[in-house]
C-alpha cells in the first residue's frame, strides 16, 4: 500500500503570501491525487482532484501540481488569508479492482496564516 | 444537497463497554466508507461498502469492530468491547464518483476512559 508523506506538520506564513504544501508518495502513481481541508472538529472537505496524466489544476486561489517522476504533489494557496488557516490533507486514490477506489491519507499540514 | 449525517457527535464510555455510531450518506451515493482518525494523524480506512456489500474490511479489527449497511443506505459501526486505544474520531464518507471527491460527515469523537 502507499506511504504518503506531508513533510511539514505545521507551516506559518504571512497574510498575502503564497503557501506551498508538499505531498510525497512512495509506491506506484495513483489514478488520482486529492487535497482536502480539515477544520478543528469537522470532517475533511474536498478541494481539488488531479489525475495522473495532468500536470496542474487550478481553482480560484488554489493550484495543485502533480509530478509522477518525483512522486510529488504541490498545493499552493495564493494571496493567503487568515481564513485559509486549517489542516490540509493529501490523499491518494488506490485502485483496488472491481470498480473500487480507496483513499489513503497523509497526516496533514497545519497551515496558519498570520495577519 | 444534504451532507453526510453522523450521530452521535460525542461519546464517552468506559473500557470494555460497547458503542455504536450511525451514518446516513448522501442520497444516491453507492460507496460508503468508515475512517478512524486519531489525534494528529490522517484518517485511516476501516471499511468500505459498495451498496450493501463489503468491498474491503482488511483494516477493521474484526475481533471487536463490526459494521453493516442495511439496504445500501444507512450504516452503523460498532465497537465491542472498547479499548483505550479506540479513542479517536470516527468519520463516515460517501462518494458517487471518485473524480468528484469524497463527502465526509463531521464525525463522532469517541473517548474511552
Amino acid at each position: 500500500s502507499q506511504k504518503i508523506e506531508q513533510n511539514s506538520e505545521a507551516l506559518n506564513i504571512q497574510e498575502g503570501k503564497t503557501a506551498t504544501l508538499t505531498c510525497n508518495y512512495t509506491n506506484y502513481s495513483p489514478a488520482y491525487l486529492q487535497w482536502y481541508r480539515q477544520d478543528p472538529g469537522r470532517g475533511p472537505v474536498f478541494l481539488l482532484l488531479i489525475r495522473e496524466n495532468e500536470k496542474e489544476k487550478r481553482k480560484e486561489r488554489l493550484k495543485v501540481t502533480f509530478d509522477t517522476t518525483l512522486k510529488q504533489s504541490l498545493f499552493h494557496i495564493t494571496a493567503s488569508q487568515p481564513a485559509d488557516s486549517a489542516t490540509y490533507l493529501c490523499a491518494l486514490d488506490d485502485w483496488e479492482g472491481a470498480g473500487s477506489y480507496q483513499l489513503t491519507f497523509g497526516k496533514g499540514t497545519k497551515l496558519s496564516v498570520i495577519p | 444537497e444534504a451532507g453526510v449525517a453522523q450521530s452521535p457527535r460525542y461519546k464517552i464510555i468506559e473500557k470494555r463497554q460497547s458503542v455504536a455510531f450511525w451514518c446516513n450518506p448522501i442520497s444516491g451515493h453507492a460507496t460508503l466508507y468508515w475512517y478512524q482518525q486519531i489525534l494528529g494523524q490522517g484518517p485511516k480506512l476501516l471499511i468500505q461498502f459498495q451498496n450493501n456489500g463489503v468491498v474491503d474490511d482488511s483494516q477493521l479489527p474484526k475481533d471487536r469492530f463490526s459494521a453493516e449497511r442495511l439496504k445500501g443506505v444507512d450504516s452503523t459501526l460498532k465497537i465491542q468491547p472498547a479499548k483505550l486505544e479506540d479513542s479517536a474520531v470516527y468519520l463516515c464518507a460517501s462518494s458517487l464518483d471518485p473524480t468528484y471527491g469524497y463527502t465526509f460527515g463531521s464525525g463522532t469523537r469517541l473517548t474511552v476512559v
